[in-house]
């Protein structure tokens, strides 16, 4: 029973390098988010996968940051030609049921914490 | 546009005493609120959530109210104790939408043994 799971656990970039995250979500869930969390703020919606089906990309800052999860069940974040205001905690959660309306719990990994040089 | 408010920061509360956490939001469309604690380099765990068609929830040691009218709920701590101690969100979110979660900016609770 393990939870979500997400690596690297902290990851430095210099401006420009691309990276890619990675979120393991609880086995069977069907709903994966990830969210944003600048220092002193709270978690910001990024964008949400319904099995492999990106349903919603709204929370994504740029066309610089692309989400994927190709077989439904763990998913990857990449950030092209990062930039300072990258730096951050991404978070993934993940969540039982899909269909709404839903109260699921969303369980949330331990982040990644992004710092750009 | 910040659609969920925490306007406190930081909290000290003394052991056993009750804490009390407060949370605004903007958004009339908004029908389901949660909390989530916290702790350093972890993520976000829940705590407990309420429907807007009620008015209280209560579990355990945790309870927490919603005022509609006001947009506001609080979630009530009592008795507090030194592992309550962290940082805690209120969250927002629309059911018949994603279920994506909007965030507060947290307050981080203080219990002094």
């Amino acid at each position: 029973g393990a939870g979500v799971s997400q690596s690297p656990r902290y990851k430095v970039a210099k401006r420009g390098q691309d990276v890619a995250l990675r979120c393991d979500p609880i086995s069977g869930h069907v709903s994966l988010f990830w969210y944003q969390q600048a220092l002193g703020q709270g978690p910001e919606f990024l964008t949400y996968f319904q099995n492999e089906a990106q349903l919603d990309k709204s929370g994504l800052p740029s066309d610089r940051f692309f989400a994927e999860r190709p077989e439904g069940s763990v998913s990857t974040l990449k950030i092209q030609r990062t930039q300072q205001e990258d730096s951050a905690v991404y978070l993934c959660a993940s969540s039982v049921r899909g269909e709404v309306p839903s109260t699921d719990t969303q369980y949330f990994g331990p982040g990644t914490r992004l710092t750009v040089l | 546009d910040q659609q969920v408010k925490q306007n406190s920061p930081s909290l000290s509360v003394q052991e056993g005493r009750i804490s009390i956490l407060n949370c605004d939001y903007t958004n009339s469309m908004f029908d389901y609120f949660l909390w989530y604690k916290k702790y350093p380099a972890e993520g976000p765990t829940f705590l407990i959530s309420i429907s807007s068609i009620k008015d209280k929830n209560e579990d355990g040691r945790f309870t927490v109210f919603l005022n509609k009218s006001a947009k506001h709920l609080s979630l009530h701590i009592v008795p507090s104790q030194p592992g309550d101690s962290a940082v805690y969100f209120c969250a927002a979110s629309v059911q018949t939408g994603a279920n994506n979660l909007f965030f507060g900016t947290g307050t981080r609770l203080t219990v002094i043994p």
